[in-house]
């Protein structure tokens, strides 16, 4: 139990693109849902938090305007990564929590890999 | 804020124990997670410390201390699986997310040897 998903585990756009990375919860409903970023040999850095149906809250240094996150139900977010470039080039991972599981633990999901060239 | 530390790499032999050291200073605590991370894949969970004292799990142990903002992971019997980067990471006590916001540390990337 407590499977998140995500797709596509890996993408190569063209700098200036949008890409979009679902972020499901396939078992159980997701009360919050975490984005972080991971560059090589560093941890993961939270960019933002998602609650389903409410704006996301982002943390200090993340573009809002460039990183679009939608948790439009209790299985799905979405993170749009808006006219990328070679920077934003990382490894995107979503987690989530239940509030009908162990409130505490964050189920991840298995990354997306972004290339921007 | 928040500030946690890990060493950076750690080498062990395989069949030994090793203990993987984190310090924290932050703003609110509610809890402190070691996590697994091989490369190229999403960090699978460990244990969990919110009180002090010892968590032992298997092969796995976790301390806390949180007078000292201090916790170790120990990892006994090691075997070459366990080559990996090991996350600390602490949850937030505050409203974001429910009370559920992590901060992680840098990782400690350990090999384990012949």
């Amino acid at each position: 139990g407590a499977v998140v998903s995500q797709h596509p585990s890996w993408v190569i756009c063209k700098s200036g693109t949008s890409v979009k990375i679902e972020c499901r919860s396939l078992d159980f409903q997701a009360t919050t849902m975490f984005w972080y970023r991971q560059f090589p040999k560093q941890s993961l850095m939270l960019m933002a938090t998602s609650n389903e149906g409410s704006k996301a809250t982002y943390e200090q240094g993340v573009e809002k305007d460039k990183f679009l996150i939608n948790h439009a139900s209790l299985t799905l977010s979405t993170l749009t990564v808006t006219s990328a470039h070679p920077e934003d080039s990382s490894f995107y991972i979503c987690s989530a929590t239940s509030a009908a599981r162990t409130t505490y633990e964050q189920y991840f999901g298995p990354g997306t890999r972004l290339t921007v060239t | 804020g928040q500030n946690i530390d890990q060493p950076t790499e750690m080498t062990a032999t395989e069949g030994a124990i090793v203990q993987i050291n984190c310090t924290y200073q932050t703003s609110g605590f509610n809890g402190l997670f070691w996590y697994q991370q091989h490369a190229g894949e999403a960090p699978t969970f460990l244990s969990y410390n919110v009180l002090d004292g010892l968590e032992e799990k298997g092969r796995f142990s976790s301390f806390l201390s949180r007078s000292k903002g201090y916790s170790y992971l120990l990892l006994k019997e090691l075997q070459m699986k366990d080559s990996a980067s090991y996350l600390c990471a602490v949850r937030d006590a505050g409203l974001t997310g429910g009370g559920n916001k992590l901060t992680f540390g840098t990782g400690t990337q350990l090999k384990v040897e012949l």
